[in-house]
């Protein structure tokens, strides 16, 4: 199985701030990752696909980037209903497998 | 407006059975294959099963956490899939969500989830 690693695993921000996140898989994965954001009580939302393509509706300020099998999140210019948490995924081979999630806290 | 609905959650005893259903509406849910996963309390995702669309031979996937357990199955003429869940531990005990695989094994469309507690 492709493990993924993230983090880190809670970070703080202030709104207006540049966050970070990371993912690293176990073996090469191409580019099929994806990132999702979770807010308390409700269902993931689908953030980015294709390691770095937008899914429709997702503000410009994220972005996906990648590096071998380095994966990055980032959320530039932190918006007020961007608090919640990010986890990552892998779409190169089942079983699908998650990160361990990030939690966006405010500062 | 395109949409999922699970069903078919609740309190279980050890070692029962228990099927969740997954309605769809707003698209055409016979070309997407489809997932469930779960999240226990406080924790992460966790990716449980997924079922082909008939294009692709209705084939199905399994964690190994659950295969032997659970099986997938859907319907494609009621657009619902289906989460068949036997021999149920109180590890289970989850929200079990279902999503469509919108791109390439990445899931755009996900249902609010339906709580499920193992316990006696």
């Amino acid at each position: 199985d492709i493990q993924m690693t993230q983090s880190p695993s809670s970070v703080s921000a202030s709104v207006g701030d540049r966050v970070t996140i990371s993912c690293r898989a176990s073996q090469g994965i191409s580019s099929w990752l994806a990132w999702y954001q979770q807010k308390p009580g409700k269902a993931p939302k689908l953030l980015i696909y294709a390691s770095s393509t937008l899914h429709s509706g997702v503000p410009p300020r994220f972005s996906g980037s990648a590096s071998e099998t380095d994966f990055t999140l980032t959320i530039t210019s932190l918006q007020p209903e961007d608090f919640a948490t990010y986890f990552c995924q892998q779409a190169y081979s089942f079983p699908l497998t998650f990160g361990g999630g990030t939690r966006v806290e405010i500062k | 407006e395109v949409a999922l609905v699970e069903s078919g959650g609740g309190l279980v005893q050890p070692g029962r059975s228990l099927r969740l259903s997954c309605s769809a509406s707003g698209f055409t849910f016979g070309d997407y294959a489809m997932s469930w996963f779960r999240q226990a309390p406080g924790k992460g995702l966790e990716w449980l099963s997924f079922i082909r669309s008939k294009t692709y031979g209705v084939t199905t996937e399994y964690a190994a956490s659950v295969e032997g357990r659970f099986s997938i199955s859907r319907d494609d003429s009621k657009s619902i899939v289906y989460l068949q869940m036997n021999s149920l531990k109180t590890e289970d005990t989850a929200l079990y969500y279902c999503a469509r695989d919108g791109i390439g094994d990445t899931f755009d469309i996900w249902g609010q989830g339906t709580m499920v507690t193992v316990s006696s």
